[in-house]
């Protein structure tokens, strides 16, 4: 078992520019979630799928962010464009049983916009 | 949206000593779920409790759920190093149909060998 596998650890870009990020979930894991950690706000819960179909976006702070899963075994995070206050730590999570966890984590992305 | 407050938000002990905090809701949740942030990884589940009053132990980690299940505690006993880190608490929050986890703040542990 791999894990969750994100890429890249860590991404420094200068504000406006497009940033994506990428996730694999565990193999035969059906829900994926994006989750981003601030110091002010602590793990917020931006996105989640199931079976690779969007079910609760509300989390997206903005019009900037979006997300798809094309495949089980895959999901991007996009922010376009980037601002100094997206700067951040994403993660990815999956799971086989919802929301109510047990979530199995990556390693996260640390965002830091310029 | 349902919130968690934990505390402390940090404790300094040294190796040795016992550690206690605690998660509470300002709603009723049915799930308590503790899990531990090693820096620069992701979190990763410690324990989970599904059933008021439930004592569920791991090791040196024990945690509970509260019989009025608004609260639930996290004690580790003989800390050692490697038990730095930050301690989140979660529990599932259901709005507009939709089920998710929430996170408390966490309790950044330090210990000092």
């Amino acid at each position: 078992d791999a894990g969750v596998i994100q890429s890249p650890r860590h991404e420094v870009t200068e504000m406006g520019q497009e940033v994506t990020l990428r996730c694999k979930p565990i193999s035969g894991h059906d829900y994926l979630f994006w989750y981003r950690q601030t110091m002010m706000r602590g793990l917020e819960l931006l996105i989640y799928f199931n079976n690779n179909v969007p079910i609760d976006d509300s989390g997206m702070p903005e019009d900037r962010f979006s997300a798809k899963m094309p495949n089980a075994s895959f999901s991007t995070l996009k922010i376009q464009p980037s601002e100094p206050r997206d700067s951040a730590v994403y993660f990815c999570a999956s799971s086989f049983s919802g929301g109510l966890g047990p979530l199995h984590f990556g390693n996260g992305t640390r965002l830091t916009v310029t | 949206g349902q919130q968690l407050n934990q505390s402390p938000q940090s404790m300094f002990i040294q190796e040795g000593e016992d550690v206690s905090m605690n998660c509470t809701s300002s709603s009723i949740f049915n799930t308590w779920l503790w899990y531990k942030q090693e820096p620069g990884e992701g979190p990763v589940l410690l324990i989970a409790l599904y059933k008021a009053g439930e004592l569920t132990s791991n090791g040196r980690l024990t945690a509970q759920f509260g019989i009025t299940r608004k609260d639930s505690f996290l004690n580790i006993s003989a800390s050692i190093p490697s038990d730095v880190g930050i301690y989140f608490c979660a529990g599932p929050e259901t709005q507009g149909g939709s089920e998710k986890l929430v996170f408390g703040k966490g309790t950044k542990l330090t210990v000092n060998p």
